[in-house]
């Protein structure tokens, strides 16, 4: 079956423009994580979404960052006025299970990879 | 902020020899988990270790997890070209209500020569 989809998979931008990052979760899986990949890095947490509601997004760094998931399926990650420190790898994760059942591995897509020049 | 911190920051050894990875966390946690990430790709789950469980077998794989010195090691046994990707400890913990954070360490660089 399909993994998490993500697109673009590398996307440019000048400083000061927004940029909409897109996932495609697997169907069906309830909860969708956003994280950051500095380059050499772990992932940073960002935000998480169950279904559509958007349950915790205490790791977005700014107000320039916001998330939806409106019909609890595909997701977006929207930046707006970029900067610089903003580049980075984008990754979406889901899993089948709530955040009730800590007990899941998670699903990874291969990322977005935004450059802010 | 991150809440592992593995060990070694990088290793490189030849085909057929043992890796071992340490990860070092703050808090307590529900679980740990191992991913792998080959360059340029996203994050593949390696295996899960509940924080009642002392050690875990999946294949060439080992987990061990001490809670009382908070760590965890990852050793793969054997190891082939293939295995060259840098790997990831996760920790969870109980971040309230009903959602769960997974916060991920800096990672170990892994490099196997043929």
């Amino acid at each position: 079956g399909a993994g998490v989809s993500q697109s673009p998979r590398y996307k440019v931008a000048k400083r000061g423009q927004d940029v909409a990052l897109r996932c495609d979760p697997i169907s069906g899986h309830v909860s969708l994580f956003w994280y950051q990949q500095a380059l050499g890095q772990g992932p940073e947490f960002l935000t998480y979404f169950q279904n559509e509601a958007q349950l915790d997004k205490s790791g977005l760094p700014s107000d320039r960052f916001f998330a939806e998931r409106p019909e609890g399926s595909v997701s977006t990650l929207k930046i707006q006025r970029t900067q610089q420190e903003d580049s980075a790898v984008y990754l979406c994760a889901s899993s089948p299970y709530s955040g009730a059942a800590r007990n899941s591995p998670l699903h990874f897509g291969n990322g977005t990879r935004l450059t802010v020049t | 902020s991150q809440q592992g911190e593995e060990d070694p920051q990088a290793l490189s050894i030849q085909e057929g020899e043992n890796a071992t990875m340490n990860c070092s966390y703050k808090t307590s946690i529900n679980n740990l988990q191992w991913y792998r990430q080959n360059s340029g790709r996203g994050l593949v789950h390696l295996i899960l270790i509940r924080s009642n469980e002392r050690e875990k077998h999946s294949g060439r794989l080992r987990v061990t997890l001490d809670t009382s010195k908070k760590s965890s090691s990852l050793l793969i046994t054997a190891s082939r070209a293939a295995d060259t990707a840098s790997y990831f400890c996760a920790t969870v913990r109980n971040s309230g209500g009903s959602n769960y954070k997974l916060t991920f360490g800096k990672g170990t660089l892994l490099t196997v020569n043929p």
